[in-house]
C-alpha cells in the first residue's frame, strides 16, 4: 500500500534552516508528481511547493518563493524540502502529498511538525 | 490575490444531509478547476473524498458525492454520521500546477 513518511521536522530559530524528507512506498515514485502542504496550528490547509516526477518542472506559493526549495531523489523514492530563512509564520504541520493527475492530493504523510520560535 | 471561499461551519442532524460549498472571491468555479474535497479530524491527516469535481476516492462510502451548483462546488453528505464530524477542505486547481485550499469547513453532527 502507498505510504509517506515524512521526518526531518523540529525546532529552529527565526533565520535558521531546515530540511524536510519523504519517504514514498508502495508505488512507482519516479510516475508521480508530489507536493508539499502545510497547516499552521489550529489553521486550514495551505499549498507549498509542487515538483513534476522527473524534478524539471517546480512551483512554490508565493509566500515560500525564494526562501523553500523542493527536490526529489527517485533513486531513493524520496521528496525534499530544503526550509532557509525561516519565519515564525512558517510554523506549521508539513505534509507531503502524492498528486493524483495534476490537480488533487491522492494520498498524504502524518505530516512532520516544524516549529520556528527563539 | 485568489480566494477560495467555504462556510466556515456547519450543523448537521444525524441522518440528514448537507451541501457544503466552495466558491471564488471572483468568478465561478467550475469543472475546468477541478475541484477536490478533503475530510480531517483533529491531529490526524488529510483524507482524499472527491477529486474532478465528482470523483469518489477509493474506499469513499457513496454518501459523499461533489458536484457544481450554480457557481460553486459541492459536497453532499447523504445520511449524515457522528464520525463524519471532522474539518472538510476544497481545492481548486489554479493551472500550472498551483492550488488553492479554501478555508475549511468545520461540520458538527448533532
Amino acid at each position: 500500500q502507498v505510504q509517506l513518511v515524512e521526518s526531518g521536522g523540529g525546532l529552529v530559530k527565526p533565520g535558521g534552516s531546515l530540511r524536510l524528507s519523504c519517504a514514498a512506498s508502495g508505488f512507482t515514485f519516479s510516475d508521480y508528481y508530489m507536493s508539499w502542504i502545510r497547516q499552521a496550528p489550529g489553521k486550514g490547509l495551505e499549498w507549498v511547493s509542487y515538483i513534476s516526477s522527473s524534478g524539471s518542472t517546480i512551483y512554490y506559493a508565493d509566500s515560500v518563493k525564494g526562501r523553500f526549495t523542493i527536490s526529489r531523489d527517485n533513486a531513493k523514492n524520496s521528496l525534499y524540502l530544503q526550509m532557509n530563512s525561516l519565519r515564525a509564520e512558517d510554523t506549521a504541520v508539513y505534509y507531503c502529498a502524492r498528486v493524483g493527475g495534476s490537480s488533487w492530493y491522492s494520498h498524504w504523510g502524518q505530516g512532520t511538525l516544524v516549529t520556528v520560535s527563539s | 490575490q485568489t480566494v477560495v471561499t467555504q462556510e466556515p461551519s456547519f450543523s448537521v442532524s444525524p441522518g440528514g444531509t448537507v451541501t457544503l460549498t466552495c466558491g471564488l472571491s471572483s468568478g465561478s468555479v467550475s469543472t475546468s478547476y477541478y475541484p477536490s474535497w478533503y475530510q480531517q479530524t483533529p491531529g490526524q491527516a488529510p483524507r482524499t473524498l472527491i477529486y474532478s469535481t465528482n470523483t469518489r476516492s477509493s474506499g469513499v462510502p457513496d454518501r459523499f458525492s461533489g458536484s457544481i451548483l450554480g457557481n460553486k462546488a459541492a459536497l453532499t453528505i447523504t445520511g449524515a454520521q457522528a464520525d463524519d464530524e471532522s474539518d472538510y477542505y476544497c481545492v481548486l486547481y489554479m493551472g500550472s500546477g498551483t492550488v488553492v485550499f479554501g478555508g475549511g469547513t468545520k461540520l458538527t453532527v448533532l
